[in-house]
């Protein structure tokens, strides 16, 4: 079964400094990739999403991920984070082959101080 | 457009007692998905309709568990005899079809559950 990594449970910065956070997943076949987000108080929104072709991904808000598939990683990062920024950020996989289930990472709490 | 409204928001049951919570999808949206979330863990999967039909209930932690969605819309998550471990968010989502779209997934605000 596939599984998601999420390195870092919470992330504390200043604004305007860079974020990069980890996703690694276990899944060796051809995958699509995911983070979503979640704000204080709102829904789970999609972020950014990787289903093939260029690996360096641009999503909202300024942000963009890599798909590295020799390192199984799909880092997400942003050059310089806003207080509005502060959120929860999952990571997500499935096979890219058929239906297959979406499996989340244990996220990461953001929190960016002004 | 409205979103994805779950409802209620907040739940407590006491042990043994039967819940059901509401899911009403995009309208349009054919797939629709239910997650459990335990406090400090992602989104765990459910189960999954296209339509009126549940293509896969593979992540139903036991038959206490059972999800409907009878006209394709609406669906419904019910929980028998509940037990303190069933204490979670319930996360409903859904997306447009098939493909890629069906991974292109639009959330609830979720019902928090608390078993007592």
């Amino acid at each position: 079964a596939q599984s998601v990594s999420q390195h870092n449970h919470h992330v504390i910065l200043s604004e305007a400094a860079s974020l990069e956070l980890g996703c690694n997943y276990s899944y060796g076949g051809t995958v699509n990739l995911f983070w979503y987000v979640q704000y204080p108080g709102q829904h789970l929104q999609l972020l950014l999403k990787y289903f093939s072709g260029d690996p360096l991904v641009k999503g909202i808000k300024g942000f963009e991920a890599e798909f590295i598939k020799s390192k199984f990683s799909f880092n997400l990062r942003k050059p310089s984070v806003q207080w509005s920024d502060t959120a929860e950020y999952f990571c997500a996989v499935n096979q890219n082959s058929g239906y297959s289930t979406l499996t989340f990472g244990k996220g990461t709490m953001l929190l960016v101080s002004p | 457009g409205a979103g994805v409204s779950q409802s209620p928001r907040y739940k407590v049951a006491k042990r043994g007692q039967d819940v059901a919570l509401r899911c009403d999808p995009i309208s349009g949206h054919v797939s629709l998905f239910w997650y459990q979330q335990a406090l400090g863990q992602g989104p765990e999967f459910l189960t999954y309709f296209q339509n009126e039909a549940q293509l896969d209930k593979s992540g139903l932690p036991s038959d206490r568990f059972f999800a409907e969605r009878p006209e394709g819309s609406v669906s419904t998550l019910k929980i028998q005899r509940t037990q303190q471990e069933d204490s979670a968010v319930y996360l409903c989502a859904s997306s447009p079809g098939g493909g890629t779209a069906l991974y292109e997934q639009y959330f609830g605000p979720g019902t928090r559950l608390t078993v007592t």
